[in-house]
């Protein structure tokens, strides 16, 4: 079946640093969205992207997607410690399907 | 404004007994989303409302998990002769539309743990 890998599983940066996950989708995907979750609290929508090879940035973050929409990235440039916490990607798989494929999570410790 | 409230925050049962997660969506959203977090895992889908209709139940585990949002608002998902594996943290979420291509809102879910 469908699933969305997402790697690393954790990452350990210090502040000022650079961080990006990573997630790969075994099928061709109509979109993808990013969410982060703080420790102990709830996954909160970051942004979406649709199109093939679309680029989005957001202050210091940066998400791609594949040019065959099976893979995403997101980058942060220059972290800090309010970027803590577990970034998901969530795929979705079909035009007709409101089912969304989570990925794994990277969790990101941010050292001061 | 309110977002998504999920009640109750936590869920103590033993297994075998019967267990209900409320879900308030966000008011005028047509699109409501379960799903089962384990610890340290993504989110995985469980079900998928548009309104009242139920279009997608593929992600329950079994047929001890059932979910119903009968006037198109409120959703309770049911679990039947709870088993220690049922134990983790259910999330529901609302969207505005239905096209699939709107921000999932999250509530702050719902803890079970079963003794």
């Amino acid at each position: 079946g469908q699933q969305v890998m997402q790697i690393p599983q954790y990452q350990h940066v210090q502040e000022g640093e650079d961080f990006t996950t990573y997630c790969n989708s075994s099928t061709t995907l109509s979109n993808i969205q990013w969410y982060k979750q703080r420790p102990g609290g709830h996954p909160v929508f970051l942004i979406q992207l649709v199109k093939s090879g679309e680029v989005k940035k957001q202050k210091r973050l940066t998400f791609q997607f594949g040019e065959a929409k099976k893979n995403s990235s997101l980058h942060i440039t220059a972290t800090q410690t309010t970027d803590v916490g577990t970034y998901f990607c969530a795929g979705r798989g079909g035009y007709n399907f409101n089912k969304f494929y989570f990925g794994s999570g990277t969790k990101l410790n941010v050292k001061p | 404004g309110a977002g998504v409230s999920q009640s109750p925050r936590y869920k103590v049962a033993k297994r075998g007994q019967d267990v209900a997660l409320r879900c308030d969506p966000i008011s005028g959203h047509v699109s409501l989303f379960w799903y089962q977090q384990a610890l340290g895992q993504g989110p995985e889908f469980l079900t998928y409302f548009q309104n009242e209709a139920q279009l997608d139940k593929s992600g329950l585990p079994s047929d001890r998990f059932f979910a119903e949002r009968p006037e198109g608002s409120v959703s309770t998902l049911k679990i039947q002769r709870t088993q220690q594996e049922d134990s983790a943290v259910y999330l529901c979420a609302s969207s505005l539309v239905r096209d699939g291509n709107q921000p999932q809102h999250f509530g702050d879910g719902t803890r079970l743990s079963i003794l």
